[in-house]
């Protein structure tokens, strides 16, 4: 069974506390997504990578960094949180080889930053 | 670049009743298209997609989707809802071409409830 896990399902961190958020996929694939999702936003694309030490900038960078040694793990760090980043992180991956196959989707992070 | 529209923010329909959620894309170029539910406390998972052939695209669990390239729309059907059936749909678009990488745009998302 395919499986993306996220190192927390809730984080709490203060303003200009610098986080990581980790994500690991078992599926071997290429392309590995952050994304954050808001109510009535919807999801949108932090960052996204398709290779190893590839990584490209998705819809909102601003704030973000992130970080792929491993194929299997891509890491979202935010330099110095602050309060508009609170939300719920999503990761997901898929293969590069297909461009219409299916995302998979982790079961999210929740942050609040105080 | 592409957008996405969910005309329903939400949707509350008693169980065994029918249900339509809206959904509609701008694109100015070819999109593969995808409807994905979140049930609560979950991450999300793809319910259909539509590539290319069939406009009807249909899920394992009753529902389906039609493709109308004329008014870009996606709306997704089920012509009987079940309680389990209470998730939050999200609609999205790809485009086929190479430098995409499967990168989606999603749209707002529609909580369906379903009500005994």
């Amino acid at each position: 069974d395919v499986k993306v896990t996220q190192s927390s399902r809730y984080l709490v961190k203060r303003t200009g506390e610098k986080v990581f958020l980790e994500c690991v996929q078992d599926m071997d694939h290429e392309n590995m997504f952050w994304y954050r999702q808001d109510p009535g936003l919807g999801l949108r694309l932090i960052y996204f990578s398709y290779d190893v030490k590839m990584k490209e900038k998705g819809d909102i960078p601003e704030g973000y960094s992130v970080s792929r040694e491993k194929k299997e793990r891509f890491s979202l760090i935010l330099e110095s949180a602050s309060t508009n980043q609170t939300s719920m992180y999503l990761c997901a991956s898929s293969f590069l080889r297909d461009l219409a196959d299916t995302q998979y989707f982790g079961p999210g992070t929740r942050l609040t930053v105080l | 670049a592409q957008s996405v529209t969910q005309l329903d923010s939400q949707v509350p329909v008693f169980e065994e009743a029918p249900v339509e959620l809206r959904c509609n894309y701008s694109s100015s170029v070819s999109v593969y298209l995808f409807w994905y539910v979140q049930y609560p406390n979950q991450g999300l998972q793809l319910l259909l997609k539509y590539l290319s052939g069939s406009t009807l695209v249909k899920s394992i669990n009753g529902f389906e989707a039609e493709f109308n390239k004329s008014q870009t729309s996606f709306h997704l059907r089920k012509p009987s809802v079940h309680i389990s059936d209470t998730a939050e749909y999200f609609c999205a678009v790809t485009p086929p071409g190479g430098t995409s990488y499967g990168k989606l745009t999603f749209g707002q998302g529609t909580i369906l409830t379903v009500h005994p």
